[in-house]
């Protein structure tokens, strides 16, 4: 078990420019999240995967996210034609549905911090 | 969607003093979690509280669910340098994503 793994740790991009991200989760989890954080709040949910099915996307996330878990292993994030406003700290939590009731467990990734210039 | 307040937003203690966070909501939680966040990391899962008037204790940190179920406060004994950090609490949403607080961003000075 190496943990969730996200690539790139840093971004820095050009506004208007596309930029996409890796999520390795721990291998037996089928749930995988995307979250966004920026400083000074909590994480704000964004999406979030059972296997390969998109189950839920946040309403304040704009056309321009798309989250893909083609085999229900990784999954990637894309922004298209980056704003200024899109630079935040993008986090990828996985974990294990258990039996109801038995409280699951988001484990995250060290996340990837996006620079919109 | 459930909204989640802590207090205080910035707490800066002296080593070796004691400290409250608080995380309440005008919703009843079916379950909440506390993680910690250091700079540059992920959130780390410290517990998960289920049932009302719940008592969880992790070494130097006691977690308490409140009686309804609608705030949780995480107590700090004789507070280190390393306890430094954002703490956050979190409840699953009526679908089925985890929402966040906002945290309490954490100092202890040596």
């Amino acid at each position: 078990d190496t943990g969730v793994s996200q690539d790139p740790r840093h971004k820095i991009t050009k506004r208007g420019q596309n930029v996409t991200f890796r999520c390795d989760p721990i291998s037996e989890h089928n749930r995988l999240y995307w979250y966004r954080q920026t400083l000074g709040q909590g994480p704000e949910f964004l999406t979030y995967f059972q296997n390969e099915a998109q189950l839920e996307k946040s309403r304040l996330l704009s056309d321009r996210f798309s989250a893909e878990r083609p085999k229900g292993s990784f999954s990637t994030l894309e922004i298209q034609r980056t704003e200024q406003g899109d630079s935040a700290m993008y986090l990828c939590a996985s974990s294990l549905e258990g039996p109801r009731g038995a409280g699951e467990k988001l484990f995250f990734g060290s996340g990837t911090q996006l620079s919109v210039l | 969607t459930q909204l989640l307040e802590q207090s205080p937003q910035f707490l800066s203690i002296q080593e070796g003093e004691n400290l409250t966070v608080y995380c309440n909501s005008s919703s009843v939680f079916s379950s909440l979690q506390w993680y910690r966040q250091e700079p540059g990391e992920g959130p780390v899962l410290l517990v998960t509280v289920v049932t009302g008037g719940e008592v969880k204790k992790l070494k130097r940190l006691t977690f308490q669910f409140g009686d309804a179920r609608k705030d949780s406060s995480l107590h700090i004994t004789a507070a280190q340098p390393g306890d430094t950090g954002l703490y956050l609490c979190a409840s699953r949403n009526y679908g089925q994503n985890f929402v966040f607080g906002p945290g309490t961003r954490l100092s202890v000075l040596p």
